[in-house]
């Protein structure tokens, strides 16, 4: 069974910077893409950055372009979201999610429990 | 940027069907993918490329689409179905993943 855990949240001051990690289990890691989704307090869903497999290739929302970086570590089975320049609306539960068909399925399945980012001062 | 737009709340009674649209340019071309999220939870993907069914999703439980709105059916309608449910969409003009506003399933 596919498991996902979701680790590194925590509370940040404005303009600070943290790095999340999720830790894959039971399937083969390097074959799927993966992806980042947030969800702020109260809200709905906002997909926030994915990674295809082996290519690499990456996209991002344009609400994080250029202060997100994800990547992943296929030795380790983990997949990384660093983020810098965090300001009060990137206050959110973090999921780490997979895609469902390897690569370029675009949907996500299944999901980590999550991790919660505060950003406050 | 590209907008999925739902409903926010669908009421319905126990044993009625409860149907959830989601609206967008172009949508038809598109695969709408369709998560169910309780209280607490992580999302569950329930159906995806418009009508499949993951297996341990029950078949009461159906998508469909037509023209620019897409539509998740829930038949016979539980208790435990309450919950938020949210189309997604991958938008190639922008290369990025939309979510749907999200709607909310009330059961009376």
């Amino acid at each position: 069974e596919a498991l996902l855990v979701e680790s590194g949240g925590g509370l940040v001051m404005p303009g600070g910077s943290l790095r999340l990690s999720c830790a894959a289990s039971g399937f083969k890691f390097s074959a799927y893409g993966m992806n980042w989704v947030r969800q702020a307090p109260g809200r709905g869903l906002e997909w926030v950055s994915s990674i295809t497999s082996s290519t690499g290739l990456i996209f991002y929302a344009d609400s994080v372009k250029g202060r997100f970086t994800i990547s992943r570590d296929n030795a380790k089975n983990s997949v990384y979201l660093q983020m810098n320049s965090l300001r009060a609306e990137d206050t959110a539960v973090y999921y780490c999610a997979r895609d469902r068909f390897g690569d370029y399925s675009r949907l996500f399945d299944p999901w980590g429990q999550g991790t919660l980012v505060t950003v406050s001062s | 940027s590209y907008v999925l737009a739902q409903p926010p709340s669908v009421s319905v009674a126990p044993g009625e069907t409860a149907r959830i649209t989601c609206g967008g340019d172009n949508l038809g071309s598109k695969s709408v993918h369709w998560y169910q999220q309780k209280p607490g939870q992580a999302p569950v993907l329930v159906i995806y490329y418009d009508d499949d069914r993951p297996s341990g999703i029950p078949e009461r439980v159906s998508g469909s689409k037509s023209g620019n709105t897409a539509s998740l059916t829930i038949s016979r309608v539980e208790a435990g179905d309450e919950a938020d449910y949210y189309c997604q969409v991958w938008d190639s003009g922008s290369d990025q993943s939309i979510f749907g506003t999200g709607t909310k399933v009330t059961v009376l």
